[in-house]
């Protein structure tokens, strides 16, 4: 079975803090994304990694960088974090074969920024 | 870029029922679409999804159907359980790449006994 961990489920921070979430998936897939989860908005892409130190903005990736060091690990940084950030962020890993692959999902990381 | 609508928000069907969530696409080149269920609690996991060459798709108590003349794909949930109670979403591909999605907003299911 195809798992994606996140390192915390729950998670509190102050307004300018740096905040680091991780992610980690133990089938070798060469993508890894970061998304957002809203009420009424559905799932919005942060940033997408294709490959090792490889990285692609999303659709609102402003406020957020990532690192992707090693194959299994994606992180995404939230420089100072801001009350707007405070979201459901879901980490997901795919592999590629060219034609539409599915996307594996953690369990998701609930942030509040106060 | 893709664009994904997807109807209703909300929807509650009693045991049994048939359930029935629509989405429309913009990009007339997709090719691939998804759709993912999220218990509560969890990830979204992937259900089913349709390609381009087919016009339906079934398993079991679920089927997806496709028209990429309209740019709708629908999934249908038949014989309704209360462990289908969940939020759906569906999904395709960004414009010019298989491996990015974009989702719809989500469909939230609730059967009622």
């Amino acid at each position: 079975d195809v798992k994606v961990t996140q390192s915390s489920r729950y998670l509190v921070k102050r307004t300018g803090e740096k905040v680091f979430l991780e992610c980690v998936q133990d089938m070798d897939h060469e993508n890894m994304f970061w998304y957002r989860q809203d009420p009424g908005l559905g799932l919005r892409l942060i940033y997408f990694s294709y490959d090792v130190k490889m990285k692609e903005k999303g659709d609102i990736p402003e406020g957020y960088s990532v690192s992707r060091e090693k194959k299994e690990r994606f992180s995404l940084i939230l420089e100072s974090a801001s009350t707007n950030q405070t979201s459901m962020y879901l980490c997901a890993s795919s592999p590629t074969s060219g034609g539409g692959d599915e996307q594996y999902f953690g369990p998701g990381t609930r942030l509040t920024v106060t | 870029g893709e664009n994904v609508e997807q109807h209703p928000s909300t929807l509650s069907v009693q045991e049994g029922d048939s359930a029935v969530i629509k989405c429309t696409y913009s990009d007339s080149a997709s090719n691939y679409f998804p759709w993912y269920k999220q218990e509560l609690g969890k990830g979204p996991q992937l259900i089913i999804d349709i390609r381009s060459n087919v016009g339906e798709k079934k398993d079991q108590r679920i089927a997806v159907t496709l028209n990429k003349t309209a740019k709708h794909f629908s999934l249908h949930i038949t014989e309704t359980q209360p462990e289908d109670s969940a939020v759906y979403f569906c999904a395709a591909p960004y414009t010019g790449t298989a491996s990015k999605l974009t989702f719809g907003t989500g469909t939230r299911l609730q059967v009622t006994l």
